[in-house]
């Protein structure tokens, strides 16, 4: 079936570093992916999309890098600070112009002080 | 607050209720979607409405969740004779038009007991 998965459930990694997270895709219909943080008792908060005709865009200390071959997405967050800690899904889009959305289980971030 | 609402925050009933569950969108967003989520694992995609129509449903939603838009503003999620399953986060986003940015709501916890 269609699916989203990340490669690793939870990540470390020290204040003012760069953290990767990973996810693979399955669906190769999908034409648009996003990234959203989701911290304790709270909704997921968009943090970046990027569409299928791209391989990679940029945000604001975040970067996410789209390898429509292999079918994998990554989160890229420079320098990063404790309120970065959260939960981090990835999401591909199934539905052109609409927003059904596959999300996948997620990576617990934590940023060490 | 002019972000996505949803009342109530927390609900514990009792197996076999009905309870019903309110979304108020971010004003004139036209779209609005319906995720559930359960612990540890990333939302779960059940409706969406365009305006006041009800335009997909995942297999997800049985014949005991029914949801509406009545007048295309906010939207009601009501699931009849509850199970212990149906304990979870339920997610409610809305979006403007084409644009598949989709912000989320805090969220109704359900705990059925």
């Amino acid at each position: 079936g269609e699916s989203v998965g990340l490669h690793l459930p939870t990540l470390s990694v020290q204040e003012g570093d760069n953290s990767i997270i990973n996810c693979a895709y399955s669906n190769s219909a999908s034409d648009y992916f996003i990234w959203y943080k989701q911290e304790s008792g709270k909704g997921p908060q968009f943090i970046i999309d990027i569409r299928s005709n791209m391989d990679k865009r940029q945000g604001q200390r975040v970067t996410v890098l789209l390898n429509k071959t292999v079918k994998h997405l990554s989160l890229q967050i420079a320098a990063t600070q404790p309120g970065d800690s959260a939960v981090y899904f990835c999401a591909e889009n199934l539905i052109q112009g609409a927003q059904k959305l596959v999300f996948g289980q997620g990576t617990r971030l934590t940023i060490n002080p | 607050d002019t972000g996505v609402s949803q009342n109530p925050r927390h609900k514990i009933t009792k197996r076999g209720q009905n309870v019903t569950f309110r979304c108020d969108p971010i004003s004139e967003h036209n779209r609005l979607y319906w995720y559930r989520q359960t612990l540890g694992q990333g939302p779960e995609f059940l409706t969406y409405f365009q305006n006041e129509a009800q335009l997909e449903k995942s297999r997800l939603l049985s014949d005991r969740f029914s949801a509406e838009r009545p007048k295309g503003s906010f939207s009601t999620l009501e699931i009849q004779r509850t199970e212990q399953g149906d304990s979870a986060m339920y997610l409610c986003a809305s979006s403007l038009g084409l644009t598949v940015e989709a912000f989320f709501g805090q969220g109704t916890r359900l705990t059925v007991v």
